[in-house]
């Protein structure tokens, strides 16, 4: 039973404009989340989190936004650029599971120029 | 600061031979993941270890999977025996705390089981 799903395997947007990622969960007792970059032949990397107290969290040009009652949450990138072309995977924690990081397929983003 | 450090970085070997993955984490990092990432299913946690001691492996898919931490440097993930189904990039990650602290990934181990 996936707990987290990334609907879109994958996503196209042109230089400049703006890439929307979502990230749809089952598991109401999440209370943290997190979206991981991940390049070819590369491990992933930490992008940005948000806690559950809140409904918006921003780092330049990602913003990652969590509707609870809706169990989603999505990520933002203004302007895209051609180097955040890469594979994005959301993730999700609840404290009374020890923290463990449970992580959606992913969806890849293709910026073009 | 190396990162994470996984050996190696690709693995091909038939069907029914014994395989080990292993992995250095950050020094100084308590907590140690490991990970399985497959087109179908994302990434999957497989283990985790806390001060070398296992936590929760609920996500081992069989018993001939296993995992060991002798040390806090060291950390191993051993299928015997393999199968083609088990194809697939494994991800060890390290982080200092659980919760809501970062993981630190590796570059992973691309196994391939003919």
């Amino acid at each position: 039973d996936q707990q987290v799903k990334q609907n879109s395997p994958s996503l196209s947007v042109q230089e400049g404009r703006i890439s929307i990622l979502n990230c749809d969960y089952t598991n109401s007792m999440f209370d943290y989340f997190l979206w991981y970059k991940k390049y070819p032949a590369e491990g992933p990397t930490f992008l940005i989190s948000i806690s559950s107290i809140k409904d918006k969290n921003e780092d330049g040009r990602f913003t990652v936004f969590l509707n609870k009652s809706a169990k989603h949450l999505s990520l933002h990138i203004v302007p895209s650029q051609p180097g955040d072309s890469a594979v994005y995977f959301c993730a999700a924690a609840t404290y009374n599971q020890g923290g463990k990081l449970i992580f959606g397929q992913g969806t890849e983003l293709s910026v073009k120029p | 600061d190396a990162g994470v450090i996984q050996s190696p970085r690709h693995e091909v070997t038939e069907m029914g031979q014994e395989v080990t993955l292993r992995c250095k984490p950050i020094s100084g990092h308590d907590y140690l993941f490991w990970y399985r990432q497959t087109m179908m299913r994302g990434l999957e946690l497989l283990i985790y270890f806390n001060n070398n001691v296992p936590i929760d492996d609920s996500g081992m898919p069989e018993d001939r999977f296993s995992a060991k931490m002798p040390n806090a440097s060291f950390s191993t993930l051993k299928i015997q025996p393999s199968e083609p189904r088990d194809s697939a990039v494994y991800f060890c990650a390290s982080s200092s705390r659980t919760y809501n602290s970062p993981l630190h990934f590796g570059n992973g181990t691309r196994l391939t089981v003919t």
